[in-house]
């Protein structure tokens, strides 16, 4: 078995500042996604990669840049933040063979 | 561009009595797997089910869907739910580049 963390749990930021949020996996995958999720939207996939190096926009890449150092690490930065925003971020590796998503617990962005 | 539809954003049901869950999509791939996770309240989504194979029922917690490439659904349903069932179902197409639909939160009441 295999674990997804996300930090920060919790993410307070002021309008127009640059926050970053950081995920690790241990399952040696290859694919690694951001989605925000929004209430009554579903899952919007922001950036992927499919391997280390590799970024490819989502349908939601506007206003947020992503970085893959290494195979186990996915950052995702918000470039400027929204005043009243408020958002979970969700990261996920995804099974090489059986396609199988496995999600991190989230971060949840709260912007003043 | 490809797509995955649920038509109910919130179903609410009476324990014991069946559900049905609505998911139907459009893409350009022949070969491509298609997934229910579940979320429940303040956890993460995980894995309900997975089917790539057509008209082939697959199962799993009591829940069951079949692919219909023909009719391109993937509908999730129980024959009787329970309280523990309450939670948020994402259908999703699994490709490098995925595709979920918006969710149906599910209800279940005593």
């Amino acid at each position: 078995g295999g674990i997804i963390t996300q930090t920060p749990k919790f993410l307070i930021g002021q309008e127009g500042q640059k926050l970053t949020l950081k995920c690790q996996q241990n399952f040696n995958h290859d694919t690694m996604y951001w989605y925000r999720q929004d209430s009554g939207k579903g899952l919007r996939l922001i950036y992927y990669s499919i391997t280390e190096n590799d970024l490819q926009k989502g349908d939601l890449s506007e206003g947020y840049d992503a970085s893959r150092e290494k195979k186990s690490s996915f950052s995702l930065t918000v470039t400027s933040a929204q005043k009243n925003e408020m958002a979970v971020f969700l990261c996920a590796s995804r099974a090489t063979g059986d396609d199988t998503q496995y999600f991190g617990p989230g971060t949840r962005l709260l912007v003043l | 561009g490809d797509s995955v539809t649920q038509t109910e954003g919130l179903v609410t049901v009476t324990e014991g009595l069946p559900v049905m869950l609505n998911c139907t999509y459009q893409t350009a791939y022949s070969d491509v797997a298609f997934f229910w996770y579940v979320q429940y309240l303040n956890e993460a989504p995980k894995l309900l089910l997975r089917s790539s194979t057509d008209n082939k029922r697959t199962e799993h917690q009591g829940f069951h869907a079949t692919l219909h490439k023909s009719s391109s659904s993937f509908h999730l349903q129980k024959s009787s739910v329970q309280l523990s069932d309450s939670a948020l179902y994402y259908c999703a197409q699994g490709n490098y580049k995925p595709t979920f639909g918006k969710g149906t939160s599910l209800v279940v009441h005593p």
